[in-house]
Order: structure tokens, then C-alpha cells, then sequence
């Protein structure tokens, strides 16, 4: 069965340095999203792609942050510099259909920690 | 602020029984909803969509809408201790698929 895939599964990183998390998803999905779980708390959104471009993005997601789709398979997620609060498991979702009848694929996730 | 609201739990169910799980939301634009199982350390798992009020059931898994009461239900019939886990409720507007997650429900089935 077609999975999305995930890289790193943990990555543990000092407090200001640069953090890629890279994902796969699912071949024939068009719409990606990038998720993060702190311990012991909600999912929350971060951002959505769509067609090369950001299509919506959460308060969380401010300049730290960035997405990209380098080729036709990978989309990443870079956090420039991280800080102590970006610890947490970072899960990238993907969906054949847009509007509101896709239903969203998670990837098993990356966790990082910050020290 | 769009909310997804759970009671957190735990639920502790016989093996065997049913387990019922309730979930509120607050935005009325809401249009689909979503369970998601999540056992403890992994990502979240699709068991259950539905897009229009009343049931749909699938195998063991029955969810409920009420969209008037803003309510949408899970119920998981002779619970097994592999049902074990966190569920998830996820609520998607009419803009896109962005999911508003609840805090999450946790099942604890006792054989």
C-alpha cells in the first residue's frame, strides 16, 4: 500500500542551527502539508502546498520556517534556526483531492529535539 | 478560533464492549470530519471520515454527525486491547483540507 515516507525519524540538533526534514509522499497526491505534534499535545497545522506554492499557512509558520518541493517527488521542511520551542514531531500529510473531501496520509513522522 | 473539542480520557473499556468517544467543534463552517487512532510515539491513522449528518458505519466503527449540535461521535463495537491507543477528531472547513485537531481521547480496552 502506498505510504508517504519521512527522513530523519529523530534528529536531535543544537539551539540555532539549520534543520531539513524531508518527505515523500504519496505518488499521485497533489496536495501536501506539513503538521507538528509537541509532546503531549494537539496536532497542530503549520502549511499547506499546492500546485509549487504555499497555499495556506498557520501563525506558527513565521520566516524560521520554509517548504519546498525540489523535484518531483521530495517536499521539505526547513527551520532555519531552531530554537528550544521547536522541539516536537514534525509530520508531513499528503491528499489526492483539494477542497474539503481529501483525506490526509501522515508520514510516521520525524522527531526533533532541540538542546 | 476555531476549536475541536475532547473529553481526554482515559476511557477504560472492557474487552469486548463499546466504546463511545464524543467530540464538539465550534466553527459551523465546518464541512467534513475525520477519527484518527494514534497509538502512543506514532502518526496519526485514518479510521473514519464522514461529510453529511447521520451514521456511517465500517466494520467495528461507527461515526455519528449531528452538524445542528455541532457533534460528531465514534463508536467502536467489541473493543479489543489493540484499540488501545489516542483518538483523534479532526474537523476540515470549506476552504481546504487544513485539519483542526482535538486534544484527543484515550482508550484503554482491559482484557
Amino acid at each position: 500500500e502506498p505510504e508517504v515516507t519521512q527522513t530523519p525519524s529523530h534528529q536531535v540538533t543544537q539551539m540555532g542551527q539549520e534543520v531539513i526534514l524531508r518527505c515523500v509522499p504519496i505518488s499521485n497526491h497533489l496536495y501536501f502539508y506539513w503538521y507538528r505534534q509537541i509532546l503531549g499535545q494537539k496536532v497542530e497545522f503549520l502549511v499547506s502546498f499546492y500546485n509549487n506554492e504555499i497555499s495556506e499557512k498557520s501563525e506558527i509558520f513565521d520566516d524560521q520556517f520554509s517548504v519546498e518541493r525540489p523535484d518531483g517527488s521530495n517536499f521539505t521542511l526547513k527551520i532555519r534556526s531552531t530554537k528550544l520551542e521547536d522541539s516536537a514531531m514534525y509530520f508531513c500529510a499528503s491528499t489526492l483531492r483539494g477542497g474539503n473531501t481529501g483525506e490526509l496520509f501522515f508520514g510516521e513522522g520525524s522527531r526533533l529535539t532541540v538542546l | 478560533q476555531k476549536e475541536v473539542e475532547q473529553n481526554s480520557g482515559p476511557l477504560s473499556v472492557p474487552e469486548g464492549a463499546i466504546a463511545s468517544l464524543n467530540c464538539t467543534y465550534s466553527d459551523r463552517g465546518s464541512q467534513s470530519f475525520f477519527w484518527y487512532r494514534q497509538y502512543s510515539g506514532k502518526s496519526p491513522e485514518l479510521i473514519m471520515s464522514i461529510y453529511s449528518n447521520g451514521d456511517k458505519e465500517d466494520g467495528r466503527f461507527t461515526v455519528q454527525l449531528n452538524k445542528a449540535s455541532q457533534y460528531v461521535s465514534l463508536l467502536i463495537r467489541d473493543s479489543q486491547p489493540s484499540d488501545s491507543a489516542t483518538y483523534l477528531c479532526a474537523v476540515s472547513g470549506a476552504a481546504g483540507n487544513k485539519l483542526t485537531f482535538g486534544g484527543g481521547t484515550r482508550v484503554l480496552v482491559k482484557p
